[in-house]
């Protein structure tokens, strides 16, 4: 089975200023991870993921993430946050031999100006 | 093509009224699956479906709630007698997860917000 842990439950940044939202992901086989975002009164939507090949991946709206097997971490990047950007971050992992698809508790970023 | 469809957006009802959520899932999708999503407990798999079969109900909250996919296109729902605690919202989303085309991912509805005075 696989699990995720986002450490942040809300992450404070100032427009323009770099964000990184932290996930740590737990399995015992070959995983496949993603981010979602969710913004105010709307479902979730996917913002990147990574199935196999290179570990940079890169996102809508200027996102990237990094894939480190060695941490298992999955870290979301952006290197200069908007105000719309304001919203909740989920990280996800599913093993890649298909089980359910396990969320973490989500970060909420605030970009105030 | 058309995204995951859900109906009613928007639910008020009374305490002890039957609800039902309806959730069209996107064509050609393998998986379904019904979260419902509050502020404190955050984002909870209550059920998924492949190919129309339950496959995994153990987050469906007690005998109240139930969940049906009578053919590839439709689920629903429901919850018989609804109660305040049943307040939140309730996501469907689909996937599709088989074959060489399957990578997990997760297409998610709009929402149905219910609210149980």
């Amino acid at each position: 089975a696989q699990s995720v842990t986002q450490l942040d439950s809300q992450v404070p940044v100032f427009e323009e200023a770099p964000v990184e939202l932290r996930c740590n992901y737990s399995s015992s086989v070959s995983v496949y991870l993603f981010w979602y975002v969710q913004y105010p009164n709307q479902g979730l939507q996917l913002l990147l993921k990574y199935l196999s090949g290179s570990t940079l991946v890169k996102g809508i709206n200027g996102f990237e993430a990094e894939f480190n097997k060695s941490q298992t971490s999955f870290h979301l990047r952006k290197p200069s946050v908007h105000i719309s950007d304001t919203a909740e971050y989920f990280c996800a992992v599913t093993g890649t031999g298909f089980q359910k698809l396990v969320f973490g508790t989500g970060t909420r970023l605030l970009v105030s100006p | 093509d058309a995204g995951v469809i859900q109906s009613p957006r928007h639910e008020v009802t009374e305490m002890g009224q039957e609800v039902t959520l309806r959730c069209k899932p996107i064509s050609g999708h393998d998986y379904l699956f019904w979260y419902r999503q509050t502020m404190m407990r955050g984002l909870e798999l209550l059920i998924y479906f492949n190919n129309n079969v339950p496959i995994d109900d153990s987050g469906m909250p007690e005998d109240r709630f139930s969940a049906k996919m009578p053919n590839a296109s439709f689920s629903t729902l429901k919850i018989q007698p609804s109660e305040p605690r049943d307040s939140a919202v309730y996501f469907c989303a689909s996937s599709l997860a088989s074959g060489s085309l399957g990578t997990g991912e997760l297409f998610f509805g709009e929402g149905s917000r219910l609210t149980v005075l």
